[in-house]
């Protein structure tokens, strides 16, 4: 059973313009939320995470939000450039093990 | 620093056969996570090392298992292989709880035959 969801397999905006991704759980017990980035043919690196004592994170030009009633995180990034399109998966902990999403695989078309 | 290794890249192997992935992780961490990845799964997990100990362990058969040695390097291993073991196989490393530091390698392409 998928316990962290990212139901949009895929997404496309244009550069300059805002990004939005989205992931739900259903774990209350997560208390850790992570996103990374994955481009083809590499591990995924870490890019933003956000503690559940939190409801936004932000670094630089992306913004992680918690919703904790709603179960839902989401991953803002502006301004969107090319160099963004990848695959981002969002991940959720509760001890020692992460729970991952399936990713979204943004475009960010030039 | 170095980061996370895993060796080899790509593997080519046929169905029936076992395969060893190795993953060292960046100096100084105790945990080595591993993942499957496969299109339309995302990351599945496998199973958490720390200290030569297996910490937590995922929801795959028994034919995958792992250990890890005293220098913290760990390593996995797939008996008898199944065309649907196809994966990207990802170690991740991270000082002691996977919530800070978490790193990942680049992967263990494996293709079986």
């Amino acid at each position: 059973d998928q316990q962290v969801k990212q139901n949009s397999p895929s997404l496309s905006v244009q550069e300059g313009r805002i990004s939005i991704l989205n992931c739900d759980y259903t774990n209350s017990m997560f208390d850790y939320f992570l996103w990374y980035k994955k481009y083809p043919a590499e591990g995924p690196t870490f890019l933003i995470s956000i503690s559940s004592i939190k409801d936004k994170n932000e670094d630089g030009r992306f913004t992680v939000f918690l919703n904790k009633s709603a179960k839902h995180l989401s991953l803002h990034i502006v301004p969107s450039q090319p160099g963004d399109s990848a695959v981002y998966f969002c991940a959720a902990s509760s001890g020692n093990q992460f729970y991952f999403g399936t990713g979204t695989s943004l475009t960010v078309i030039p | 620093k170095a980061g996370v290794t895993q060796t080899p890249r790509y593997l080519i192997k046929t169905r029936g056969q076992q395969v060893t992935l190795s993953c060292s992780p960046i100096s100084g961490h105790r945990s080595v996570s591993w993942y499957q990845q496969t299109p339309g799964q995302g990351l599945q997990f496998l199973f958490e090392y720390f200290s030569e100990t297996q910490r937590n362990k995922g929801n795959f058969p028994g034919r995958f298992s792992g250990r890890q040695f005293s220098n913290s390097r760990s390593e996995m291993n797939v008996s008898t292989l199944e065309l649907g073991d196809s994966a990207l196989y990802l170690c991740a490393s991270s000082p002691g709880t996977p919530n800070y530091g978490y790193t990942f390698g680049s992967g263990t392409r494996l293709t079986v035959v």
